[in-house]
């Protein structure tokens, strides 16, 4: 069946620690996102990739970082400069329906930071 | 700056009750509102809403735009425990492939 993996679904790390989420989708779609969802503020945008080898930061950038060097796959950085990093992870592609962008999520990996 | 704001923020409602989602926004450009259900991981695709008083209706939900007023509703009639979960709204601009959501409505329904 096609769709978004993300890996791992639970991740624990130390403070100071990067750590890489992986985003893997096989349908075909081109552009990819990365959104982080905290308790009461919805989903916000990280960043964003329309193509291979090219991405845009979102909202809540900072501390975090990308690459799209393929077109299914679409890892996500989380680095020590990130202040607050114990979060809910969601990855999407999108898919056009008459024109609009739909996004399809992945199941999300839970970031916990000791 | 690009706004969309959902109302209530949570609900608690007894099955068969009908309950109304409402979500507002400011945006620039505006292209498309959908609506997500997220129970516990992923969040699906409900429905995607372009036009001004269409209304999209899929089962016991059903949802409807208005571009004048800026805002739209996610209707859900005779409520069952299944129903319980957090609805998003989203908001696409025009000259991207962003999404601008909202914070989401808690929806809880008791036996």
């Amino acid at each position: 069946d096609g769709g978004i993996t993300q890996s791992p679904k639970y991740l624990f790390r130390k403070e100071g620690q990067n750590v890489t989420l992986s985003c893997e989708q096989n349908l075909n779609h081109d552009a990819m996102y990365w959104y982080r969802q905290d308790p009461g503020q919805g989903l916000r945008l990280i960043y964003y990739s329309q193509i291979v080898n090219d991405f845009q930061k979102g909202d809540i950038a900072e501390g975090y970082s990308v690459s799209r060097e393929k077109k299914e796959s679409f890892p996500l950085t989380v680095t020590s400069a990130q202040k607050n990093p114990t979060a809910f992870y969601l990855c999407a592609s999108t898919r056009q329906i008459s024109g609009a962008n739909v996004l399809t999520f992945g199941a999300g990996s839970r970031l916990t930071v000791l | 700056e690009d706004k969309v704001v959902q109302s209530p923020l949570s609900l608690v409602v007894h099955e068969g009750d009908t309950v109304t989602l409402n979500c507002s926004y400011e945006v620039t450009n505006f292209r498309s509102l959908l609506w997500y259900k997220q129970e516990k991981k992923a969040p699906t695709f409900l429905f995607m809403l372009t036009s001004s008083g269409i209304e999209k209706k899929s089962g016991r939900l059903s949802s409807i735009l208005d571009k004048k007023e800026l805002f739209s509703i996610l209707n859900i009639t005779a409520t069952q425990t299944g129903d319980s979960a957090v609805y998003l709204c989203a908001v696409e601009i025009n000259s991207d492939y962003k999404l601008t959501f909202g914070k989401g409505t808690l929806l809880t329904v008791n036996p």
